[in-house]
């Protein structure tokens, strides 16, 4: 079955540091990735998705690209804010049956 | 205005004992979903549904149940709760946009489960 890896439960960062976040997956069909982002008692909620092979995708700072050959989808941003600190999952979504499934999330800490 | 909605935000139940939580959605999305959310597990999908009167077993469906009336409610049914219930249960609808770029959920707040 679909399955969703992300290897950092949590993460460090002084503010302006650059943010990496990792994301690999297996899937037998098509993919759909997705970046949630769930701020501290607040639902998640999308970040950025992407479903094209190497093209970069961005949003409110942050990118990231789909790479096929690598089974990868990682998230990236040039220099942590404070407001970043967040739980963050990588999630894929099943074509066919629209299921969709979330690794174990990362916890982003910034501090000053 | 909240899309998704849930109730109620916080139980607290007795093992062996019934626990309903509902969802709302005004969405009018067709698939909506249920997750737990667990420190190390990430969000784990119980069960889902494509539309009212149709619902299909996620990754973790044991001790669960899920009914789908109507196109707007979807709720999760504990029959015979138990402490290891005891979690964040969250909510989502879900649906493609034009680009089909695959099925974008939409959360709710999440209702806190405690079985004592």
């Amino acid at each position: 079955g679909d399955s969703v890896t992300q290897t950092e439960g949590l993460v460090t960062l002084t503010e302006g540091l650059p943010v990496m976040l990792n994301c690999t997956y297996q899937t037998a069909y098509s993919t759909f990735l997705f970046w949630y982002v769930q701020h501290l008692n607040e639902a998640p909620k999308l970040l950025l998705k992407s479903s094209t092979d190497n093209k970069r995708t961005e949003h409110q700072g942050f990118h990231a690209t789909l790479h096929k050959s690598s089974s990868s989808f990682h998230l990236q941003k040039s220099s942590a804010q404070l407001s970043d600190s967040a739980l963050y999952y990588c999630a894929l979504s099943d074509p066919y049956t629209d299921k969709v499934v979330f690794g174990t999330g990362t916890r982003l800490q910034v501090s000053p | 205005e909240a899309a998704v909605t849930q109730s109620p935000r916080n139980k607290v139940a007795v093992t062996g004992g019934k626990v309903t939580l509902s969802c709302n959605q005004t969405n009018n999305h067709n698939n909506m979903y249920w997750y737990r959310q667990d420190t190390g597990h990430g969000l784990r999908l119980i069960h889902y549904s494509y539309g009212a009167g149709s619902t299909e077993k996620g990754d973790i469906p044991d001790g669960y149940k899920a009914s789908r009336p109507s196109q707007e409610n979807f709720s999760l049914i504990l029959e015979l709760a138990t402490p290891s219930q005891t979690s964040v249960y969250f909510c989502a609808s879900g649906a493609r946009d034009r680009g089909n770029s695959g099925n974008t959920l939409y959360f709710g707040e999440g209702s806190r489960l405690i079985v004592v």
